[in-house]
């Protein structure tokens, strides 16, 4: 199965400063649609996760215009372009494209 | 509203099974799979498997094989989980959520808790 690393797993950030975790997978997510694979997660504390991102890039209906992904193949990244106090939480990755599912270890960001 | 209802936490002993349900509100049940994760206490996300919500036909992660089995009921908008032969590493809380190109709704999840 795919393995999923994020980085770091935790972080700190004053609010109004930018934010970026990395997640790699063992495996290329790249489908030769040009789609990458790759989605982003966030689970605020005592909640359920939300979708942040699909398909690499594709911010979900309803999320901020500050959450940004980007990557290709193996290598991707969430940015947060200013944090806000309310996005404190588990930010997970998880690769779309092969079952099983699997999931990144979570990051945990907290606000200073 | 569009919402996933999960059915209460449980507490079950050692070797029991559950079934744990998921009802959906608010958009074309048929139009959307579902799938199941797992998150045991203070840990990460786990897919336990998928669901057509048009054929019915499952699909698990191995680990899962053999002793969980993914049900709908299209009459009344409801997916299912079922866990047999329970352990105490099976407490944590289940969650599902509709799949399209992501999980893009998910219930409200549901503790259960494996103890003798």
């Amino acid at each position: 199965e795919i393995v999923m690393t994020q980085s770091p797993l935790s972080l700190s950030v004053t609010p109004g400063e930018p934010a970026s975790i990395s997640c790699r997978s063992t495996q290329s997510l790249l489908h030769k649609n040009g789609n990458n694979y790759l989605d982003w997660y966030l689970q605020k504390p005592g909640q359920s996760p939300q979708l942040l991102i699909y398909l690499g890039s594709k911010r979900a209906s309803g999320v901020p215009a500050r959450f940004s992904g980007s990557g290709s193949g193996t290598d991707f990244t969430l940015k947060i372009s200013r944090v806000e106090a309310e996005d404190l939480g588990v930010y997970y990755c998880m690769q779309a494209l092969h079952t099983p599912r699997t999931f990144g270890q979570g990051t945990k960001l907290e606000i200073k | 509203q569009v919402q996933l209802i999960q059915s209460g936490g449980e507490m079950k002993k050692p070797g029991a099974s559950v079934k744990v349900s998921c009802k959906a509100s608010g958009y074309i049940f048929r139009n959307y799979g579902i799938t199941w994760v797992r998150q045991a206490p203070g840990q990460g996300l786990e897919w336990v498997g998928w669901i057509s919500t048009v054929n019915g036909i499952a699909n698990y992660a191995q680990k899962f094989q053999g002793r969980v089995t993914m049900t709908t009921d299209p009459s009344t908008s409801t997916a299912y989980l079922e866990l047999r032969g329970l352990t105490s590493d099976d407490t944590a809380v289940f969650y599902c959520a509709r799949y399209d190109e992501a999980f893009d709704l998910w219930g409200q999840g549901t503790l259960i808790t494996v103890s003798s």
